[in-house]
């Protein structure tokens, strides 16, 4: 099963723009991961929020979480070409009794 | 630091042969997972081991899929028999805490990428 459902499923942009993804989940959870998938690196952790944060900051990356409307948001600031890759949301669901990848937003980002 | 290490990168097979992934966690992790990602789709878990211990394997079509991890260090996935629909990239991923403990961050080997004819 799949708990997060990222919104776009592709997006493309200009180098120097801003990307922004959507993701969103049916349970409630403790904590919500965002990653990276490329070639050349494989699948990376982002960064993780936990259900009492609302919004995280690392780097040109910002996250945020709305328990309420059970959705977070990742914003890629000054994107650059090397961004280019799909972002997946993972939650556990259940309060932990599961993780579960959502299929993913793929990311171009041209120069 | 090593990161987690698979192998093979690559393997294609014939329908009906066996087949088995190895994967190496990184030194001290106590939490190993495996994961099947089809084209397009997100990762999908198909068991965890906390050391030695399958805590949670209820993914895993066991019909045709075993896994096990000695010692509580190396792990082997085993297909046997291979379905056309086996075809996937399976990933391993390893991190430090115990599940209960709170959700790690996980890293992720490079993959197996599967073929089944």
């Amino acid at each position: 099963s799949q708990q997060g459902e990222e919104d776009p499923q592709a997006l493309s942009i200009q180098e120097g723009e801003n990307a922004t993804m959507n993701c969103s989940y049916k349970t409630s959870i403790n904590n919500l991961q965002w990653y990276r998938q490329n070639s050349g690196r494989g699948l990376v952790h982002l960064i993780l929020i936990r259900s009492n944060e609302r919004e995280k900051h690392s780097g040109r990356l910002r996250v945020t979480l709305d328990t309420s409307k059970k959705s977070s948001s990742l914003l890629i600031t000054a994107s650059r070409a090397a961004d280019t890759a799909s972002y997946f949301c993972a939650t556990d669901e259940g309060y932990g009794q599961n993780f579960v990848f959502g299929p993913g937003t793929r990311l171009s980002v041209l120069p | 630091e090593a990161g987690v290490v698979q192998s093979p990168r690559y393997k294609i097979i014939e329908k009906k042969q066996p087949v088995a992934f190895w994967c190496n966690p990184i030194s001290g992790h106590n939490t190993l997972y495996w994961y099947r990602q089809n084209l397009g789709q997100g990762p999908e878990l198909l068991i965890r081991y906390e050391n030695e211990e399958a805590v949670d394997d209820s993914q895993l079509p066991k019909d045709r899929f075993s896994a096990e991890r000695l010692k509580g260090v190396d792990s082997t996935l085993k297909i046997q028999p291979a379905e056309l629909g086996d075809s996937a990239v399976y990933l391993c991923a390893s991190s430090l805490g115990a599940w209960r403990e709170g959700v790690n961050e996980q890293f992720f080997g490079p993959g197996t990428r599967l073929t089944v004819l």
